[in-house]
């Protein structure tokens, strides 16, 4: 079956770094995603990685290791703002989105 | 550019009923995707539509149906409704084709069934 397995809650502090992880069992790959959710709304996409490797965007930085069915998704200079939810998910090989449960992160002033 | 309009944002229905729910994608957006969101099970997907053909499915029973039309706006349909079936209805557009694009989801329908 399809598997796609992250922390269900992390805290961290304003002005801190933090790292969500993901791991990955699905019938295929072909890309992964990172979305954020706030209370209340839809998710909104972060980022997209398809190769072995680090992708940054601004504050935010996704990893992928496609052999060992692996991601990040790496905040830096944490803001209040940034208290939501984060979910990973992969396009498998009929082209689905599946997703993660998502990692809900608290930051704290 | 508009964004995915999903209607109703909120419906409250018997056990026992039968709902629509509509979602209308962005422009030029042929590929419709929806997902079913739960505290405890998080985003499952439903069902993708592309070019009013369902090419994906996931695994609800049979209760759960869609459909696409012509101008890619796309209805889900709920019949028999169980309490379990109360849940945020996200509906998801994207450009296949597109591969980095990933999904634009609207705001979502909540459904209660009481």
């Amino acid at each position: 079956g399809q598997n796609i397995d992250q922390p269900t809650e992390m805290t961290a502090t304003e002005g801190a770094i933090v790292q969500i992880n993901c791991t990955y069992q699905t019938s295929g790959f072909n890309g992964l995603f990172w979305y954020q959710q706030h209370a209340g709304e839809a998710p909104t996409f972060l980022s997209y990685n398809v190769l072995d490797g680090l992708e940054e965007k601004g504050r935010f930085s996704s990893f992928l290791s496609r052999s060992k069915g692996y991601s990040y998704l790496l905040l830096k200079e944490l803001q209040m703002k940034d208290s939501a939810s984060y979910l990973c998910a992969v396009r498998d090989q009929d082209d689905k989105i599946i997703f993660g449960k998502g990692t809900r992160l608290h930051i704290l002033p | 550019k508009a964004g995915v309009t999903q209607t109703p944002r909120y419906l409250i229905k018997t056990r026992g009923q039968q709902v629509t729910l509509s979602c209308s994608p962005i422009s030029g957006h042929r590929s419709v995707s929806w997902y079913q969101q739960t505290p405890g099970q998080g985003l499952q997907f439903l069902f993708e539509y592309f070019s009013e053909t369902q090419r994906n499915k996931g695994n609800f029973p049979g209760r759960f149906s869609g459909r696409q039309f012509s101008n890619s706006r796309s209805e889900m349909n709920v019949s028999t409704l169980e309490l379990g079936d109360s849940a945020l209805y996200l509906c998801a557009s994207s450009l296949p084709g597109q591969a980095n694009y990933g999904y634009t989801f609207g705001s979502g329908t909540r459904l209660t069934v009481v």
